[in-house]
């Protein structure tokens, strides 16, 4: 199992472009999340899907896009990028374990550069 | 979801046991305390977690008051690998599984 994947790993764009961030997950989970991670911070949730067809806001939303495109995929979109989203992104997953463990696991992350 | 209170930074030396306090005194009966850490701007890694009782896993023991206002969580061998920052997160079981991360403690093990 690959777990969950991100890509591109990094990435860098100029103020209004767009893009979109890719995330697939293999562990059959229900629930996805995006972060975002600035520098010295602790990461922030900028959206989630708890189950296929369903996405909310978390605490940082504006700028930002999701699309839940199947229960393995959860992409993340930039409209018009500006320098204030220059961050690490990561996604998450989880589901309800024997355990009653709502344990998310995380990808490697993205690095974007808006300049 | 409660606000935790970590201390920004800790020390440990290398075969030493590692103590991270978390306070969290503003907790619900129906919250539970988890513990993440996240290497080197990795994704943070799901450690432990409890609601009242101390648990233990082969990563980690978790200590709860018997009042739940704070924990510890204590990696009984640290070694320069479980140099991290680790977040302690409270947060109600089901429901919402959103996590609300702080800004952890950096822990640094010294050889």
């Amino acid at each position: 199992n690959a777990g969950v994947t991100q890509t591109p790993k990094f990435q860098v764009l100029k103020t209004g472009q767009s893009m979109t961030l890719q995330c697939a997950q293999d562990m059959n989970h229900n629930s996805m999340y995006w972060y975002r991670q600035d520098p010295g911070m602790g990461l922030r949730l900028i959206y989630y899907s708890a189950s296929e067809g369903t996405t909310d806001k978390g605490e940082v939303p504006n700028g930002y896009n999701v699309s839940r495109l199947n229960k393995r995929e959860f992409s993340l979109r930039l409209e018009s990028a500006a320098p204030s989203q220059t961050s690490v992104y990561f996604c998450a997953s989880s589901a309800l374990s024997g355990t009653s463990v709502y344990e998310q696991f995380f990808g490697p992350g993205t690095r974007l550069t808006v300049l | 979801d409660a606000k935790t209170t970590q201390p920004t930074s800790m020390d440990c030396a290398e075969g030493r046991a590692a103590n991270l306090p978390c306070n969290h005194s503003t907790i619900s009966g129906n919250e539970y305390v988890y513990w993440y850490r996240q290497i080197h701007s990795q994704g943070p890694q799901y450690i432990i977690h409890g609601l009242k009782n101390n648990e233990t896993n082969e990563m980690a023991s978790l200590i709860i008051t018997e009042d739940r206002k704070s924990s510890t969580l204590i990696l009984p061998h640290a070694t320069l690998r479980d140099t991290a920052v680790y977040y302690c997160i409270v947060r109600t079981q089901g429901g919402s599984e959103k996590l609300v991360f702080g800004k952890g403690t950096k822990l640094t093990v010294n050889p």
